[in-house]
């Protein structure tokens, strides 16, 4: 498909567990963001990546969060030891314009935590 | 103090009126504001953005920015039903960075 591609689209998993969340970005696009948004709240923050690097990590909330995008287009976030408190969509957006601020999202991956 | 805030409504407004959607912002290094919309268990949808003081328009919407006041406002007018969604304002420091959003509006327009 020509949008931003998000998988799983919902996942449940047990506390403690690890899960894996997975953005395929709009061909092309070179900048991905990972937004973290909890029911009747705004998109949080994550991660952006420009290419391969990570330009910005700062809202990615402690050590059990990690993302990777090795070959600058498919990335995926991995959250270790998830706790009930991970329970939120997580959504994947892709740019190709940065001075537009113009974000395209995935429909995003709902993860709860039993 | 969140960075950005919105009343969160609802905001109910009738067939053909205008909404008036508010929000502020902390960070006075910001430079690019936006507003996306998004429905109901769907992912958000960019309808505007605006870099200078003052009024842009496009089609029914109108967003206007007052960084001296650092506020930011999106107006709709003629408010169908097919507007009711939850209108989220972002801003950016600088191109290429985070978009920080605030939590949303939700917006009911009643035929």
């Amino acid at each position: 498909g020509a949008g931003v591609s998000q998988t799983p689209s919902n996942k449940v998993t047990e506390k403690g567990k690890y899960v894996e969340l997975r953005c395929d970005p709009i061909s092309g696009h070179t900048a991905l963001y990972w937004y973290r948004q909890s029911l009747g709240q705004g998109p949080e923050f994550l991660i952006y990546f420009q290419g391969t690097g990570a330009a910005d990590d700062s809202g990615l909330p402690n050590d059990r969060f990690f993302a990777v995008r090795p070959e600058g287009s498919v990335s995926t976030l991995k959250i270790q030891r998830t706790e009930r408190g991970d329970s939120a969509v997580y959504l994947c957006a892709s740019s190709l314009n940065l001075h537009t601020g113009e974000l395209f999202f995935g429909e995003g991956s709902r993860l709860t935590v039993l | 103090q969140k960075e950005v805030e919105q009343n969160s409504g609802p905001l109910s407004v009738p067939e053909g009126a205008i909404a008036s959607l508010n929000c502020t912002y902390s960070d006075r290094g910001s430079q690019s504001f936006f507003w996306y919309r998004q429905y109901s268990g769907k992912s958000p949808e960019l309808i505007m953005f605006i870099y200078s003081n003052g009024d842009k328009e496009d089609g029914r919407f109108t967003a206007q920015l007052n960084k001296a006041s650092q506020y930011v406002s999106l107006l709709i007018r003629d408010s169908q039903p097919s507007d009711s969604a939850t209108y989220l304002c972002a801003v950016n420091r600088a191109a290429g960075n985070k978009l920080t959003f605030g939590g949303g509006t939700r917006v009911l327009v009643k035929p």
